[in-house]
């Protein structure tokens, strides 16, 4: 199984706050990255994937991939209580996706 | 409507038992998976299918069995289980396994507990 490697948390943040969440991974290959989200009791849902070097921002969600430091992160920005789950890194190095072990987020009120 | 389909959401057995879980995705994807999700959370896969033909199998005992009738579909079977079998267990679709730039969807899981 190739290397994701997640904060497994718990991260807190205050309602209003930016959540940073942060992954690394161990194969150089890895040519796409993707956050998921699971809420407890769920199943993994899909909130971000980049594929380039830089920033990609969707509402409150912004993904940054670092390739040359195979570092990928997610920022949500005024975070909301409905935010709190745990947040699954995966990276895809061209034939399968390998996960992290998930951050747990909690945004309190 | 739903695009990855599994049953049952819960079983519970005796150790020793055999269990089945099924999966089906009405997306037109290639490629399903299998993935365990243990309590702590991390997701492994197990098998992956590309067009009903094996193309991942990670290190699983093969007490662990997927058949793939036809693309759509990718069952689970489970022999002689054991307590360690224990956990969440995922299916999953993507289009065309093997490409990078696509998306892994879930179905919503099947909770497995072995007593």
């Amino acid at each position: 199984q190739k290397e994701v490697e997640q904060n497994s948390g718990p991260l807190s943040v205050p309602e209003g706050a930016i959540a940073s969440l942060n992954c690394t991974y161990s194969d150089r290959g890895s040519q796409s990255f993707f956050w998921y989200r699971q809420y407890s009791g769920k199943s993994p849902e899909l909130i971000m994937f980049i594929y380039s070097n830089g920033d990609k921002e969707d509402g409150r969600f912004t993904a940054q991939l670092n390739k040359a430091s195979q570092y990928v992160s997610l920022l949500i920005r005024d975070s909301q209580p409905s935010d709190s789950a745990t947040y699954l890194c995966a990276v895809n190095p061209g034939n399968q996706f390998y996960f992290g072990t998930g951050t747990s987020l909690t945004v309190i009120p | 409507d739903t695009a990855v389909s599994q049953t049952p959401k819960y079983l519970v057995t005796q150790m020793g038992n055999d269990k089945s879980i099924k999966c089906e995705q009405n997306l037109g994807h290639d490629t399903m998976y299998w993935y365990k999700q243990d309590s702590k959370k991390f997701l492994k896969i197990m098998f992956s299918y590309n067009n009903k033909e094996l193309i991942i199998n990670e290190t699983v005992p093969n007490r662990f069995s997927p058949k793939s009738p036809d693309k759509a579909h990718l069952n689970l079977h489970i022999n002689s289980l054991e307590l360690g079998d224990s956990a969440v267990y995922f299916c999953a679709s993507s289009q065309v396994g093997g490409r990078s730039y696509e998306k892994l969807f879930f179905g919503s899981g099947t909770q497995l507990s072995v007593l």
